[in-house]
C-alpha cells in the first residue's frame, strides 16, 4: 500500500541552525502540506502546496519557514533559524485530487531543539 | 478553530461497538464530514467521510443526520488497538488546498 514517508524519524539541532525536514508523497497525489504537533497539543496546519507553489498558509508559517518540492518527487520544509518553540512532531500529508481530498499522513519527524 | 464539537474522551469495551458523535450544527451545503484517528503519536489516519448519505468502509460506519447537523462514527468492534483520539472535521467539497482543521478529537480507550 503506497504511503507517505518522511525522514528523519528524529532529528535534533541547535537553536539557530537550519534544519530540512523531507518527505516523499504518494506518488501520483497533487496537493502536499506539512503540520505540526507540539507535545499534548492540536494537530497544527502549516502550509499547502499545489501545482508548484504555496496555495494556503497559517500565521504559523513565517518567514522562518520554506517549502519546495526540488525534483518532483521529494517535498521538503526548511526552518531557517530554529528556536526552541519549534519542537514538535513535524507531519506531511498528501492527497490525490480535489475531488478525492482525503490527506495520507506521513509518521512524522520529531524535531527538538536544544 | 474546529468547526465541530466531540466529548473528549469515552471508552469503549474491547469486542463491543465504539459509537462516537460529532456536533458540526454550522455545517455549509457544501462541505463533507471526516474523520480521522491518531494513535499515540503517529501521524493522523484517514478513517471516512460523507457529505449526507450513510457511508461504510472497512475500518468504520458513518452515520450523518438528516439536517446533517451530527454525525456518529461507529467501530463495529473495537479492539485494543483502536485506542487513539478521534478526530471528527468539517471541510468544502473539492478542496484539495483547504487544509485540514483538528481540534482536541475524542481519546477512545478501549478496554479489555
Amino acid at each position: 500500500e503506497p504511503e507517505v514517508t518522511q525522514t528523519p524519524s528524529h532529528q535534533v539541532t541547535q537553536m539557530g541552525q537550519e534544519v530540512i525536514l523531507r518527505c516523499v508523497p504518494i506518488s501520483n497525489h497533487l496537493y502536499f502540506y506539512w503540520y505540526r504537533q507540539i507535545l499534548g497539543q492540536k494537530v497544527e496546519f502549516l502550509v499547502s502546496f499545489y501545482n508548484n507553489e504555496i496555495s494556503e498558509k497559517s500565521e504559523i508559517f513565517d518567514d522562518q519557514f520554506s517549502v519546495e518540492r526540488p525534483d518532483g518527487s521529494n517535498f521538503t520544509l526548511k526552518i531557517r533559524s530554529t528556536k526552541l518553540e519549534d519542537s514538535a512532531m513535524y507531519f506531511c500529508a498528501s492527497s490525490a485530487s480535489g475531488s478525492q481530498p482525503e490527506a495520507f499522513f506521513g509518521q512524522g519527524t520529531r524535531l527538538t531543539v536544544v | 478553530d474546529a468547526k465541530t464539537t466531540q466529548p473528549p474522551s469515552m471508552d469503549c469495551a474491547e469486542g463491543r461497538a465504539a459509537n462516537l458523535p460529532c456536533n458540526h450544527s454550522t455545517i455549509s451545503g457544501n462541505e463533507y464530514v471526516y474523520w480521522y484517528r491518531q494513535i499515540h503519536s503517529q501521524g493522523p489516519q484517514y478513517i471516512i467521510h460523507g457529505l449526507k448519505n450513510n457511508e461504510t468502509n472497512e475500518m468504520a460506519s458513518l452515520i450523518i443526520t438528516e439536517d446533517r447537523k451530527s454525525s456518529t462514527l461507529i467501530l463495529p468492534h473495537a479492539t485494543l488497538r483502536d485506542t487513539a483520539v478521534y478526530y471528527c472535521i468539517v471541510r468544502p467539497w473539492n478542496s484539495g488546498n483547504t487544509p485540514l482543521v483538528f481540534g482536541k478529537g475524542t481519546r477512545l480507550s478501549v478496554i479489555a
